[in-house]
């Protein structure tokens, strides 16, 4: 059965301090991967995604994935995070034009 | 260049009524979806339209339909309605091969 796992609910971490957000996934075919971010009571926003080619991929405001076929994770990573970067993180996984499926996401909290 | 839009932003209705949503695609898109996302949730895939017709569909009742129109624009359509329907939902457009685009969604509540 296809499916993503979002093993970690929240996340707190500091102002300046590196990022890692965990994402794991089943999917019977090549995958596309994909990072959403949400804001509270907005829609979603695409940070990055994964096609094919190389397997670090950058993506917009400073964020990065990679992925690893034989760990079927597609990790999302930010090497110092800012205050504005509170919000809550989807890995989400599909096939070309077929449906997207999400996680239940991550919801990261930055200390000042 | 204006991104996918969505119609209303917010709405109640009462149990048992019918709603009606609407999504503009973002310019050049012709592929339209629909999710559900409940409160602390991962939004759920509802059903895809391409070319005017259903192409994919989720787990999702047949109280959920919806219709594509020629100018790729896209209706959500939800009868009878039930208070487990309050949700936010968002319409996702994309091209043949790209990403997937969403709006800002329409927040729906059942009293």
């Amino acid at each position: 059965a296809q499916s993503v796992t979002q093993p970690d609910i929240h996340i707190t971490v500091s102002e300046g301090a590196s990022l890692e957000l965990r994402c794991n996934y089943s999917y019977g075919a090549t995958p596309y991967l994909f990072w959403y971010v949400q804001s509270p009571g907005q829609g979603l926003q695409l940070l990055l995604k994964y096609f094919s080619g190389d397997t670090l991929v950058q993506g917009i405001k400073g964020f990065e994935a990679e992925f690893k076929r034989s760990q079927s994770s597609f990790n999302l990573r930010k090497p110092s995070v800012h205050w504005s970067d509170a919000a809550e993180y989807f890995c989400a996984v599909g096939g070309g034009d077929d449906k997207i499926i999400f996680g239940k996401g991550t919801r990261l909290h930055i200390l000042p | 260049d204006a991104g996918v839009t969505q119609s209303p932003t917010h709405l109640i209705k009462t149990r048992g009524q019918q709603v009606t949503l609407r999504c503009s695609p973002k310019s050049g898109h012709d592929t339209v979806s629909w999710y559900q996302q409940a409160l602390g949730q991962g939004p759920q895939f509802i059903f895809q339209y391409y070319e005017e017709e259903e192409r994919q569909r989720g787990n999702f009742p047949d109280r959920f339909s919806g219709h594509q129109f020629p100018n790729y624009s896209s209706e959500l359509n939800v009868n009878a309605l039930l208070l487990g329907d309050s949700a936010l939902y968002l319409c996702a457009t994309s091209r043949v091969g790209g990403p997937a685009f969403f709006g800002q969604g329409t927040r729906l509540t059942v009293v």
